[in-house]
């Protein structure tokens, strides 16, 4: 079965700080990973994913996130947090047309 | 273009009583997906159409949850005597085939509160 692990369900950074969120995965296959953010009171919006064709995957506002095989890590970054960043991040795994499963959920919280 | 939508976004019910969650997927869109989330349980899938194939009903935590997809577009997730436990953010998405897999995009949610 597959499933993903988030460590810290909270993460604080200063604005204009580097941005590191966790995940690791378990899966039987080669995965696909997404990563979504939440607003509140909003639903999910898909930052990024990775589907085995590049292992550095770049994705909206900044963020971008790096395939480790080796580690079954699938960690998000971001090189300069903005206050507008503050929000609740989710990673996912799934074999292909098929559910999601999903993290837990990281809230990160950015102070100026 | 239009995204993901839901109806209604919040939703107030009675113990008991029987209610009818709407999503429209983005025009074009083959797959559908239901998901609940809750403060105690995460973000759980509940149902998954594609195509003319049979559901995926793996998730549906028990028989008062249904759902339908009519003409392969707009769904209506139904919960039959509501419990308090059943109180969550409903989430819809709908998804195209990308390459190797699909791409899920989300609707705002249903928030369901059952008193």
């Amino acid at each position: 079965a597959q499933s993903v692990t988030q460590l810290g369900s909270h993460v604080s950074v200063s604005e204009g700080a580097l941005v590191l969120l966790r995940c690791n995965y378990s899966s039987s296959v080669p995965p696909y990973l997404f990563w979504y953010v939440q607003y509140p009171n909003q639903g999910l919006q898909l930052l990024l994913k990775y589907t085995s064709a590049a292992t550095l995957v770049k994705g909206i506002n900044g963020f971008e996130a790096e395939f480790k095989k080796s580690e079954t890590s699938f960690h998000l970054t971001k090189p300069s947090a903005h206050m507008s960043d503050a929000a609740e991040y989710f990673c996912a795994v799934s074999e292909g047309f098929q559910k999601l499963v999903f993290g837990t959920g990281t809230r990160l919280l950015v102070s100026p | 273009g239009a995204g993901v939508s839901q109806s209604p976004s919040n939703k107030v019910t009675e113990k008991g009583k029987d209610v009818e969650l709407r999503c429209d997927p983005i025009s074009g869109h083959t797959a559908l997906y239901w998901y609940r989330q809750s403060l105690g349980q995460g973000l759980e899938f509940l149902i998954y159409f594609q195509g003319n194939s049979a559901p995926d009903k793996s998730g549906l935590p028990s028989d008062r949850f249904s759902a339908e997809r009519t003409g392969g577009s707009v769904s209506t997730l139904t919960i039959q005597r509501t419990q308090q436990e059943d109180s969550a953010v409903y989430l819809c998405a709908s998804s195209f085939i990308e390459g190797d897999t699909d791409t899920q995009y989300f609707g705002p949610g249903t928030r369901l509160t059952v008193l």
